[in-house]
């Protein structure tokens, strides 16, 4: 079966470190999300991607996060500098953007900043 | 996109039917009503979407009011892998922010043996 890939399953870094998630969505899916999960906030959408092309990165912190797809195949999610708050699991999803969204989601990146 | 509510928490006896209720009671014509499921330590799953009628694949059963104002996802056998948490979720269809799903707190249901 098609699915999203992300990497790394687990990371754990210090504080002040670069961190870099990887999502390779579904081949010719052409919608991609970013969504992070704490038990306090729940699923909260950082980010999201039509195209290739930045749709809405409202529920991203600016600072420190960024988002890109250098190519269709590959998704990132960068953050620098990390900081504990930042701890979560973070999710991966696309889609095929017909006008409703039936997202794949991939099994996360689970987070830890020490 | 218009908010959701769902009760906290469900039961369900397995080899039942789970029916888990959303209210949208402010819900447009253009939006979509999505469930997602999650089960632990997993992304979250598409089960299935609806407009207007009702809508029945492999997983459930999506049932929504005339008004649309509230809908019911039905599993027709739960079983106890169907543990997880529920998600109602409405969203607009076409323009620049379709797909953008919004997820509440969802509703936990277990099914016990």
């Amino acid at each position: 079966d098609a699915r999203v890939t992300q990497t790394p399953r687990h990371k754990v870094t210090e504080m002040g470190q670069e961190v870099t998630m990887r999502c390779q969505p579904i081949l010719g899916h052409n919608t991609v999300f970013w969504y992070r999960q704490t038990m306090m906030q729940g699923l909260e959408l950082l980010a999201y991607f039509r195209n290739r092309a930045p749709l809405d990165d409202s529920g991203m912190p600016k600072d420190r996060f960024s988002a890109e797809m250098p190519d269709a195949t590959l998704a990132t999610l960068k953050i620098q500098p990390s900081e504990p708050r930042d701890s979560a699991v973070y999710f991966c999803a696309s889609g095929l953007g017909q006008g409703y969204e039936k997202l794949f989601f991939g099994s996360g990146t689970q987070l830890s900043v020490l | 996109d218009a908010k959701t509510t769902q009760p906290t928490s469900m039961d369900c006896a397995e080899g039942r039917a789970a029916n888990l209720p959303c209210n949208h009671s402010t819900i447009s014509g253009n939006e979509y009503v999505y469930w997602y499921r999650q089960i632990h330590s997993q992304g979250p799953q598409y089960i299935i979407h609806g407009l207007k009628n009702n809508e029945t694949n492999e997983m459930a059963s999506l049932i929504i009011t005339e008004d649309r104002k509230s809908s019911t996802l039905i599993l027709p056998h739960a079983t106890l892998r169907d543990t997880a948490v529920y998600y109602c979720i409405v969203s607009r269809a076409g323009g620049t922010s379709y797909g953008k799903l919004t997820f509440g707190q969802g509703t936990i249901l277990t099914v016990h043996p």
